[in-house]
């Protein structure tokens, strides 16, 4: 059974425009939310992270929501340019720890100039 | 500084044939893992290490095996390689008390005749 779910494969945005991508979890037991950014042949990278004693974190143009009583979390990338166009990983933790964190499949997200 | 660091980068094997996916850190990271990342799975987790002769098995570890003599590397072994084993393998490591901030390597592809 798929704990963290990222149900959008793909999404298109037009460059100065809001991207969202979502992601639903399961486990109400996860208590750090993660968002990791592919590049095509590199590894990820860290992106934003979330307690779940939060509901918003902000760094730069990326902001991460929790609502953790739909256990959904969402980021917001404004305004979006054509170097966010990669894949994005939604990962989340319980209680703590690397060796717990569970991933998303990813949303690819093509910004167009 | 080099990061987490793969080799090699691309490898075509037949099956039955063994080989080992090397990783070394050089940011003196307690954690290592190694994740396979499969087209519409995402990552997920075959096996860790909290420490120097500690390791654990993550979500899909059957046919690999993990050893950690020293801090800095962890690698991967397949004994006896299978076609289901074709896929992109990435390394990580983080520090033990860091949630989930995981610095990837840029990834090991290995396909399986």
């Amino acid at each position: 059974d798929q704990q963290v779910k990222q149900n959008s494969p793909s999404l298109s945005v037009q460059e100065g425009r809001i991207s969202i991508l979502n992601c639903d979890y399961t486990n109400s037991m996860f208590d750090y939310f993660l968002w990791y950014k592919k590049y095509p042949a590199e590894g990820p990278t860290f992106l934003i992270s979330i307690s779940s004693i939060k509901d918003k974190n902000e760094d730069g143009r990326f902001t991460v929501f929790l609502n953790k009583s739909a256990k959904h979390l969402s980021l917001h990338i404004v305004p979006s340019q054509p170097g966010d166009s990669a894949v994005y990983f939604c990962a989340a933790s319980a209680q703590g720890g690397s060796e717990k964190l569970v991933f998303g499949k990813g949303t690819k997200l093509t910004v167009n100039p | 500084n080099a990061g987490v660091t793969q080799t090699p980068k691309f490898q075509v094997l037949k099956t039955g044939q063994s080989m080992t996916l090397q990783c070394a850190q050089d940011m003196n990271h307690e954690y290592m893992s190694w994740y396979r990342q499969d087209p519409g799975m995402g990552l997920r987790l075959i096996h860790y290490s909290v420490g120097a002769g500690i390791t654990d098995q993550g979500e899909v570890p059957n046919g690999y095996n993990v050893s950690r003599s020293t801090t800095e590397d962890f690698p991967l072994r397949l004994l006896s390689a299978a076609p289901s084993q074709t896929s992109v393998y990435f390394c990580a490591s983080s520090y033990i008390f860091r949630t989930g901030e995981l610095f990837f390597g840029e990834g090991s592809r290995l396909t399986v005749l």
